[in-house]
Order: structure tokens, then C-alpha cells, then sequence
């Protein structure tokens, strides 16, 4: 079975810096993209952030771009998300989410999602 | 980037009943469909109903059917069952970046 735990979320100031991990296992990590995607409390999904498989092709979200930065090691199985000059907007929960192939790092449905971390930036 | 627009808001039916979704993007969704659907209980992530406009996840009941094409697409609830109540939201994956759907919050009555 596909598990996907998130951590590293909590409340930090506006313009501070925090890091978000996702450890997956069921799954053989290594051949699949992973994706983040948030959900600010009480409204829709937005993707934020892709990786393919070796980390060769990375892509973010507009809103993000600059400011956030993905990563993986794949001989962690694990998933990261750096986030810098965090903003007031980016409250949400993070959900880091599995891709359906190695290289769908910048379009791609989610075929296995984990619970989610809460990001709450505020002073 | 592709606008989904999904429609009604909310959907009150009674168990049994049939419930059908709509959603409606901004410009066509290339011709291998990449429309998803998603179900999201309160309080739990979102989980994989329906990709590639038809296609059910796995585990997910024949209950649960996609359809449509070009930009128009609908998910269908056949019998709609107490554990249905949640939010379901369509996604494109065809042009980057992805989108989502506002959502459409399905009540059981």
C-alpha cells in the first residue's frame, strides 16, 4: 500500500523560511515524479510544485516561483520542500503527492496523496 | 492556463438518487482527455475517483463514471451511497500548469 507522510509544518512569520519533507514508501520511489500540492483552510487545490524521477526536470507554480524549492533523494525516499519568503498567502496544508510515471513532472494527475502538513505563516 | 469551472456549487440528494457533476474548462482538454476527478471527505486528502476522462482509480466503485470531452465533462454518482458526502473537484492535466475546479460539495440527505 501507497504511504505518504508529510511533516515540518507549523506556524512561522511572514518572510521567514521553512522546510517540509515527505517520506514515501509502498512504492518503489525512484521511478515515479512527486508533486506538492496545497489547499488553503476552506477552499480549492493548487499545484505548487514538481520533480521528475532523477530530478533532472523541476517545475513550480507561478505563485511560488523564487521563493520555493523542491527536491528528493531517492535513496531516502523522501520528498522536500524549502520554502523562503513565506507570505501570508501561502497558509494552506501541503499535501505531497505521487505522479503516475517517472517523467510527468509538470502536468500530471495524482494518483496517491498523503494527509497534509499545516502551514500557517502569520505575525 | 486552462480555467475549470465546475457546476452546481452544492448537490443535496437522498440515498439511492443519482448525482451528476459538471465541469466546464476555459479551452479544450487535448484530445487523450486529461481530465481527473477527485473525492475529498472532510478533513482527509484528496483521493483519485476518475483520470483520463473515464478511467476509475483503483478500488473505486462502478458507481463512480466520467465523461465528455473537449471542455465539457461530467462525473456521474449512480446510487448514491452515505459515504458519497464530500467534495469532488476535476482537474486538467493537459497544459501546464495543472488545474483544479472549484469543487462541488455533494450532500447526502
Amino acid at each position: 500500500e501507497v504511504q505518504l507522510v508529510e511533516s515540518g509544518g507549523g506556524l512561522v512569520q511572514p518572510g521567514r523560511s521553512l522546510r517540509l519533507s515527505c517520506t514515501a514508501s509502498g512504492f518503489t520511489f525512484g521511478d515515479y515524479a512527486m508533486h506538492w500540492v496545497r489547499q488553503a483552510p476552506g477552499k480549492g487545490l493548487e499545484w505548487v510544485s514538481g520533480i521528475s524521477w532523477n530530478s533532472d526536470d523541476i517545475g513550480y507554480a507561478d505563485s511560488v516561483k523564487g521563493r520555493f524549492s523542491i527536491a528528493r533523494d531517492n535513496a531516502k525516499d523522501s520528498l522536500y520542500l524549502e520554502m523562503n519568503s513565506l507570505r501570508t498567502e501561502d497558509t494552506a496544508f501541503y499535501y505531497c503527492a505521487k505522479g503516475p510515471y517517472a517523467s510527468s513532472w509538470s502536468t500530471s494527475r495524482f494518483d496517491s496523496w498523503g494527509q497534509g502538513t499545516l502551514v500557517t505563516v502569520s505575525s | 492556463e486552462i480555467v475549470l469551472t465546475q457546476s452546481p456549487g452544492t448537490l443535496s440528494l437522498s440515498p439511492g438518487e443519482r448525482a451528476t457533476l459538471s465541469c466546464r474548462a476555459s479551452q479544450k482538454v487535448n484530445s487523450s482527455n486529461y481530465l481527473a476527478w477527485y473525492q475529498q471527505k472532510r478533513g482527509q486528502a484528496p483521493r483519485l475517483l476518475i483520470y483520463g476522462e473515464s478511467s476509475r482509480a483503483t478500488g473505486i466503485p462502478i458507481r463512480f463514471s466520467g465523461g465528455g470531452s473537449g471542455t465539457d465533462f461530467t462525473l456521474a454518482i449512480a446510487r448514491l451511497e452515505p459515504e458519497d458526502s464530500a467534495v469532488y473537484y476535476c482537474q486538467q492535466y493537459s497544459s501546464s500548469p495543472g488545474t483544479f475546479g472549484q469543487g462541488t460539495k455533494v450532500e447526502i440527505k
